[in-house]
C-alpha cells in the first residue's frame, strides 16, 4: 500500500523566511496530488493540486514541485507570514475509479514574527 | 474554490442516541462524498466512499450499520452515527470532489461529544 511520509515534526521558520515542506511517497507514483491546509479544530482547506505531468504549480506566495523519480513532492511558501501558521496535509491520488485520497500525516509550522 | 458546508459544526448528545451530520456541496454537484474521521493530533482516517445513487463503500474496520451514509443527491451526504458512545467522540469531516478539477474539497468539520 502507498506510504506517504511528511516531516512529523514542526517546522519553525522567521517571518519573511521562505517554508519549505516535504512529502515524500513509496510504491507506485500517483495521478495527481494535493497539498491542503488544516487549523485546529476546522476542516482542510485546499492550496494547490499537481499532476503528474507537471513539474511545478504556482498560487500566489506557494509553489508545489511534484518529482516522479525522487517520489517527492516539495511545497514552498515564501515571504511567510504568521498567519501561515498551520497544518500542512499532502494527499495523494491513484488515480482510478475508487476517487480516494491518501494522506500525509501532515507538517506544522510555526512562522514566528 | 468550491464551498462545502456541514451541519452541525458540533454536537453533544447521550450515550446511545442517534445523531446525523449532513454534508453540503453549495456551488458544484459531487458524485462521490468521502467522511473521515480524525483523532487529535492525528491525521485524517477515510471511513467511508459515499456514492450517489447507491450503497456506500466503507474502509476495513468501519461498521456500516453504526455509521450509515445516505447520499440520495448530488449535493448532499448524510453520516449517521448510531447508537452513539463516548468512544465514538470525535471529529468528523466530510469532502466533496468536484469532477471537472479532479479536486477534493473539505466541509469545516462536525465536533462529536457522547457523553
Amino acid at each position: 500500500s502507498q506510504k506517504i511520509e511528511q516531516n512529523s515534526e514542526a517546522l519553525n521558520i522567521q517571518e519573511g523566511k521562505t517554508a519549505t515542506l516535504t512529502c515524500n511517497y513509496t510504491n507506485y507514483s500517483p495521478a495527481y496530488l494535493q497539498w491542503y491546509r488544516q487549523d485546529p479544530g476546522r476542516g482542510p482547506v485546499f492550496l494547490l493540486l499537481i499532476r503528474e505531468n507537471e513539474k511545478e504549480k504556482r498560487k500566489e506566495r506557494l509553489k508545489v514541485t511534484f518529482d516522479t523519480t525522487l517520489k517527492q513532492s516539495l511545497f514552498h511558501i515564501t515571504a511567510s507570514q504568521p498567519a501561515d501558521s498551520a497544518t500542512y496535509l499532502c494527499a495523494l491520488h491513484k488515480g482510478n475509479a475508487g476517487n480516494m485520497l491518501t494522506f500525509g500525516g501532515g507538517t506544522r509550522l510555526m512562522v514566528k514574527p | 474554490g468550491a464551498v462545502v458546508s456541514q451541519h452541525p459544526s458540533w454536537v453533544i448528545c447521550k450515550s446511545g442516541t442517534s445523531v446525523k451530520i449532513e454534508c453540503r456541496s453549495l456551488d458544484f454537484q459531487a458524485t462521490t462524498m468521502f467522511w473521515y474521521r480524525q483523532f487529535p493530533k492525528q491525521s485524517l482516517m477515510l471511513m467511508a466512499t459515499s456514492n450517489e445513487g447507491s450503497k456506500a463503500t466503507y474502509e476495513q474496520g468501519v461498521e456500516k450499520d453504526k455509521f450509515l451514509i445516505n447520499h440520495a443527491s448530488l449535493t448532499l451526504s448524510t453520516l449517521t452515527v448510531t447508537s452513539a458512545h463516548p468512544e465514538d467522540s470525535s471529529f468528523y469531516i466530510c469532502s466533496a470532489r468536484e469532477q471537472s478539477t479532479d479536486t477534493q474539497y473539505f466541509g469545516p468539520g462536525t465536533r462529536l461529544t457522547v457523553l
